[in-house]
């Protein structure tokens, strides 16, 4: 079946304007999560989602960002006046559900560059 | 300090050797550790699972040692196909904890001919 799909692939932004970037999950899975990765860095946790309940929102770096997952499947992540450092790869993962190590395994999509001028 | 440490690397080392990376982790709630593979602009999938008394899959090797709370990927007979970034990852769990995976930083292998 098809894997986790995220669009735009790659998009740029002038600074101050707001983008939203989607993620197409696995269906039928619960957990959803979204992760920054700036280059040569490993991916850092932003939230995470059990269903369309936003379970953990620690890692968004500021009220500049946003989250949703209004029906449980496709999620956005929004972000409003984006600045420099925004600039990475946004990366999103599902798994069948978080809490049970057998259905654990993280499905990544290609991700989404973002580049803020 | 990140709750999960790599270091960067890059290892080079020629075809055919035995390569180690080793994973730090700082909270002993953690209870599910990975290794994924990232290649160059693409994103990460897993390798493999690590377990408590260890875990092998063709040439490469998991371990974990929880009284000093790391995590070991040991690569033999090294290909070309495995020059990549090797990201370690941990899940925490615990009070209020929602199972959320972590990431270290990831280490670079180059394998040369």
């Amino acid at each position: 079946g098809a894997g986790v799909s995220q669009s735009p692939r790659y998009k740029v932004a002038k600074r101050g304007q707001d983008v939203a970037l989607r993620c197409d999950p696995i269906s039928g899975h619960v957990s959803l999560f979204w992760y920054q990765q700036a280059l040569g860095q490993g991916p850092e946790f932003l939230t995470y989602f059990q269903n369309e309940a936003q379970l953990d929102k620690s890692g968004l770096p500021s009220d500049r960002f946003f989250a949703e997952r209004p029906e449980g499947s496709v999620s956005t992540l929004k972000i409003q006046r984006t600045q420099q450092e925004d600039s990475a790869v946004y990366l999103c993962a599902s798994s069948l559900k978080q809490g049970r190590p057998q259905n654990e395994k993280l499905f990544f999509g290609s991700g989404t560059q973002l580049s803020v001028l | 300090r990140k709750e999960v440490e790599q270091d960067p690397g890059p290892f080079n080392v020629p075809e055919g050797a035995t390569v180690a990376f080793n994973c730090t982790y700082s909270n002993s709630a953690s209870q599910s550790f990975f290794w994924y593979r990232q290649d160059c602009r693409k994103e990460p999938k897993l390798l493999m699972s690590v377990y408590s008394s260890g875990n092998e899959d063709g040439r490469f090797t998991a371990q974990l040692n929880r009284a000093s709370q790391y995590i070991s990927l040991l690569i033999r007979d090294s290909k070309l196909s495995d020059s990549a970034t090797y990201l370690c990852a941990v899940i925490y769990r615990g009070s209020g904890n929602t199972g959320k995976l972590i990431f270290g930083q990831g280490t670079t292998l180059q394998v040369k001919p």
